[in-house]
């Protein structure tokens, strides 16, 4: 069965330093596997997305991941934070059996100092 | 561009009270989604519907009715509320054949619902 897990709930960095919010899945299936972001009070917006092309994936807003077999992560990275990336993230797994589910992670807040 | 539109934004209801959340999306999708989310626990799927006429349990589905109403709406309904059903409801919706495939999900604004 699919899983994900989020290691960190609270990640809080300055503006103009990098993000990294991590996160480990556990799939008998080749994954998909996606960001998502949510900004207070909105839905949840895609980010980027992995689904067996390129293990470095890129995405919007300057946000990229990549996949890594061996170590079953699929981690968010940026170089340089914005006050606007301060938002809740979740990392999700597709779920490759009948239902198509989407697996979320409990999510990530990231705060940005300035 | 509406994408998908949910409503209510809000609600408040007492225990046992009933009312049904609304969901349209304009952009042809064929499968549609309710989840919820609360603190802590990600979202969770309720229900689903991955084509016009079907609808499939999800990981919540307890307490729940849904309706797929035609190819552009898809409704929740609570007939019984109870405080644990306090939560953000999203609905979502993702093009045809993404059930098995890798579409993402299109989702809307959220309904915040508190029951008393």
């Amino acid at each position: 069965a699919q899983s994900v897990t989020q290691l960190d709930s609270h990640v809080s960095v300055s503006e103009g330093t990098p993000v990294l919010l991590r996160c480990n899945y556990s799939s008998s299936y080749s994954p998909s596997l996606f960001w998502y972001v949510q900004h207070p009070n909105k839905g949840l917006q895609l980010l980027l997305k992995y689904t067996s092309a390129a293990t470095l994936v890129k995405g919007i807003n300057g946000f990229e991941a990549e996949f890594k077999k061996s170590e079953t992560s699929f981690h968010l990275t940026k170089p340089s934070a914005h006050m606007s990336d301060a938002a809740e993230y979740f990392c999700v797994v597709r779920n490759g059996g009948s239902q198509g589910n989407l697996i979320f992670g409990k999510g990530t807040k990231l705060s940005v100092k300035p | 561009n509406a994408g998908v539109t949910q409503t209510p934004k809000f609600q408040v209801l007492k225990t046992g009270q009933s009312m049904t959340l609304q969901c349209a999306q304009d952009m042809n999708h064929n499968s549609m989604y309710w989840y919820r989310q609360d603190p802590g626990m990600g979202l969770r799927l309720i229900y689903y519907s991955a084509s016009e006429g079907t609808t499939d349990k999800g990981e919540v589905p307890n307490g729940y009715n849904v309706s797929r109403l035609n190819k552009r709406e898809f409704s929740l309904r609570l007939e019984s509320a109870a405080p644990s059903q306090t939560s953000v409801y999203f609905c979502a919706s993702s093009p045809p054949g993404s059930v098995f495939y890798n579409s993402p999900l299109h989702f809307g604004n959220g309904t915040r619902l508190t029951v008393t």
